[in-house]
């Protein structure tokens, strides 16, 4: 099946410092992806959506500017979280449409802490 | 009303126990329905699609009630490795494909 890798898995950062998530589908083109965080006995909360070639889409309350989110490429996303603070402690997963746009396959995700 | 729903549990089960779970969504318009597994600290995993029909896969069923807006996961036979989050998803129609998660349900299968 497709498969979506998603670098760093663990990550820890000092406040104020920014950290970069990476995300690729390996053996197939997304045009879609999306970044979603999931905080403890928390659901999986949808943070934006990344297009290839254009800007991501973001969800209300999510901010543009602390969270950059590029998609250069077909097989490429990344997700910045600039000026860190502890409350950004969270685990980060991407997912990307398969071809079909109906299945979604997951990054392994980031567990991210800010000291 | 959330778009996806799920009763959070836990779920505690002795072995070879038969269980089931329901999620329902509040956009009739949905299109794609599936039941994913997560675990602990883990990224979540495709158990199966949940088609107008019903499918199965061994041990595991799941229904789609579009009329009621559910779909449900039955477990049979319940193993010791079955403790996880049953994530259910929804993908919207219209090509957002944007698919929404269920907030999960706990199942903790004990010996």
């Amino acid at each position: 099946g497709a498969v979506v890798s998603q670098h760093p898995s663990r990550v820890i950062c000092k406040s104020g410092t920014s950290v970069k998530i990476e995300c690729r589908s390996l053996d197939f083109q997304a045009t879609t992806m999306f970044w979603y965080r999931q905080f403890p006995k928390q659901s999986l909360m949808l943070m934006a959506t990344s297009n290839e070639g254009s800007k991501a889409t973001y969800e209300q309350g999510v901010e543009k500017d602390k969270f950059l989110i590029n998609h250069a490429s077909l097989t490429l996303s990344t997700l910045t979280v600039t000026s860190a603070h502890p409350e950004d402690s969270s685990f980060y997963i991407c997912s990307a449409l398969g071809q079909l746009n109906t299945e979604a396959f997951f990054g392994q995700g980031t567990r991210l802490t800010v000291v | 009303r959330k778009e996806v729903e799920q009763d959070p549990g836990p779920f505690n089960v002795p072995e070879g126990a038969t269980v089931a779970f329901n999620c329902t969504y509040s956009n009739s318009a949905s299109q794609s329905f599936f039941w994913y597994r997560q675990d602990c600290r883990k990224e979540p995993k495709l158990l199966m699609s949940v088609y107008s029909s019903g499918n199965e896969d061994g041990r595991f069923t799941a229904q789609l009630n579009r009329a009621s807006q559910y779909i449900s996961l039955l477990i049979r036979d319940s193993k010791l490795s079955d403790s996880a989050t049953y994530l259910c998803v929804v993908t919207p129609s219209g090509g957002s494909y944007i698919p929404t998660f269920g907030r999960g349900t706990s199942l903790i299968v004990h010996p």
